[in-house]
């Protein structure tokens, strides 16, 4: 079955400690995205690439960083400079990204604990 | 981006029809109504989207008012596994795919 493949499901960070969260899907989808989830409230966008080689940062970039050298694949590091890194992570992709009647596929994300 | 406003929650009992109420007012002419749910510890799953018309599928119908200043999602029979958070986005144009979740609507279905 086609869909997005988050690993891992559970993931503790120590002081000072970068991380790195897998995303990847085999959707041949070009756009992929990073959302961020605090518990009790929305979704908010990290990085999202249209393309491979190519990335932007989305609402709350700093702290983090990703790559995208495969179609199938978008890692999310979270460095040690993202102070408050706890949270729900979710990567999520699209067809081209450039359609307003385009559907976002999620993970069932990455829950991101600090030790 | 348009601005959203959904009731923080709503209650259903199994096997009845529910509404799930969104007001959009500053949504562009351009812009897509998307809806979106997510189960707990889950990702959001897509719903259903609309334009102008009323739109169904096998999950749930939009509607959408004349001046698409506001939309509901009709879940004909609420079940248990329709109990989530649901969320309504005005989706841009040019936002290349980039949706802005806010909190929601928590609906809780009983048996």
């Amino acid at each position: 079955d086609g869909g997005i493949t988050q690993s891992p499901k559970y993931l503790f960070r120590k002081e000072g400690q970068n991380v790195t969260l897998s995303c990847e899907q085999n959707l041949n989808h070009d756009a992929m995205y990073w959302y961020r989830q605090d518990p009790g409230q929305g979704l908010r966008l990290i990085y999202y690439s249209q393309i491979v080689n190519d990335f932007q940062k989305g609402d709350i970039a700093e702290g983090y960083s990703v790559s995208r050298e495969k179609k199938e694949s978008f890692p999310l590091t979270v460095t040690s400079a993202q102070k408050n890194p706890t949270a729900f992570y979710l990567c999520a992709s699209s067809h081209k990204g450039r359609r307003p009647n385009e559907k976002l596929f999620f993970g069932s994300g990455t829950q991101l604990s600090v030790l | 981006d348009a601005k959203t406003t959904q009731p923080n929650s709503m209650e259903s009992n199994e096997e009845e029809p529910v509404h799930l109420p969104c007001n959009h007012s500053t949504i562009s002419g351009t812009d897509y109504i998307h809806w979106y749910r997510q189960l707990p510890s889950q990702g959001p799953e897509y719903v259903i989207h609309g334009l102008t018309s009323n739109v169904n599928n096998r999950m749930a119908s939009l509607a959408i008012a004349e001046d698409r200043k506001s939309s509901t999602l009709i879940l004909h029979r609420a079940t248990l596994r329709d109990a989530a958070v649901y969320y309504c986005i005005p989706h841009p144009g040019a936002s290349y795919g980039k949706l802005t979740f806010g909190q929601g609507t928590i609906l809780t279905v009983h048996p």
